[in-house]
């Protein structure tokens, strides 16, 4: 079985600051990670995705994540923040040997304060 | 045009009423999957095909169907509608060819509402 945890359902920042998004996963076999993020009113966007390869993967919008396998975490960072950020971002794992689709977080949304 | 389109966008209607939401792809993927989005609960997987003869149920599976029409089109029906399937549903799709790295393409949801 696989999951994930996204810890905090909302997230604040300012314009310019850092921004840091947690991903905690559970998996029986090593995982493949991805985020994506939702725009108001659209789909789901891949941000960046985790195939075993480099540890730190970079993505999309200047945004980058960490796999620590350790740490069971796939955190999302971006140096600083921009108003254009503000969506809701979901963190999805997958079974690389399995059938199953992704395992979605519940999501978080992200502000932006000017 | 949209790679993964769905239709209707919005619908509203009553209990008990059979809903169909359609979906249709351009990207030739093999692959194809019917989520549902709830405020608080991120998305979770109602049913999923890999090809046009293998169906799945997905977590949620309880009170949908499924039809894989073709490779580009699968369709997600609500037999007898009931206020809690009030969601918005995400079709999306993948290349099998290529394995379980591959990410997702979403189309841009259907916003339902059962009165």
């Amino acid at each position: 079985a696989q999951s994930v945890t996204q810890l905090g359902s909302h997230v604040s920042v300012s314009e310019g600051a850092l921004v840091l998004l947690r991903c905690n996963y559970s998996s029986s076999v090593p995982p493949y990670l991805f985020w994506y993020v939702q725009y108001p009113n659209q789909g789901l966007q891949l941000l960046l995705k985790y195939t075993s390869a480099a540890t730190l993967v970079k993505g999309i919008n200047g945004f980058e994540a960490e796999f620590k396998k350790s740490e069971t975490s796939f955190h999302l960072t971006k140096p600083s923040a921009h108003m254009s950020d503000a969506a809701e971002y979901f963190c999805a794992v997958s079974n690389p040997t399995g059938r199953r689709a992704l395992t979605f977080g519940s999501g978080t949304r992200l502000q932006v304060q000017p | 045009d949209a790679d993964v389109t769905q239709t209707p966008r919005n619908r509203i209607t009553k209990t008990g009423k059979r809903i169909m939401l359609e979906c249709s792809q351009t990207k030739g993927h093999d692959r194809m999957y019917w989520y549902r989005q709830d405020p608080g609960l991120g998305l979770r997987l109602i049913y999923y095909s890999f090809d046009v003869k293998d169906i799945n149920k997905g977590e949620i599976s309880d009170g949908y169907s499924v039809s894989r029409q073709a490779q580009a089109k699968f369709s997600l029906s609500l037999e007898s509608a009931i206020p809690n399937q009030t969601a918005l549903y995400f079709c999306a799709t993948s290349d099998a060819r290529t394995g379980a790295d591959q990410p997702q393409h979403f189309g841009d949801g259907t916003r339902l509402s059962i009165l």
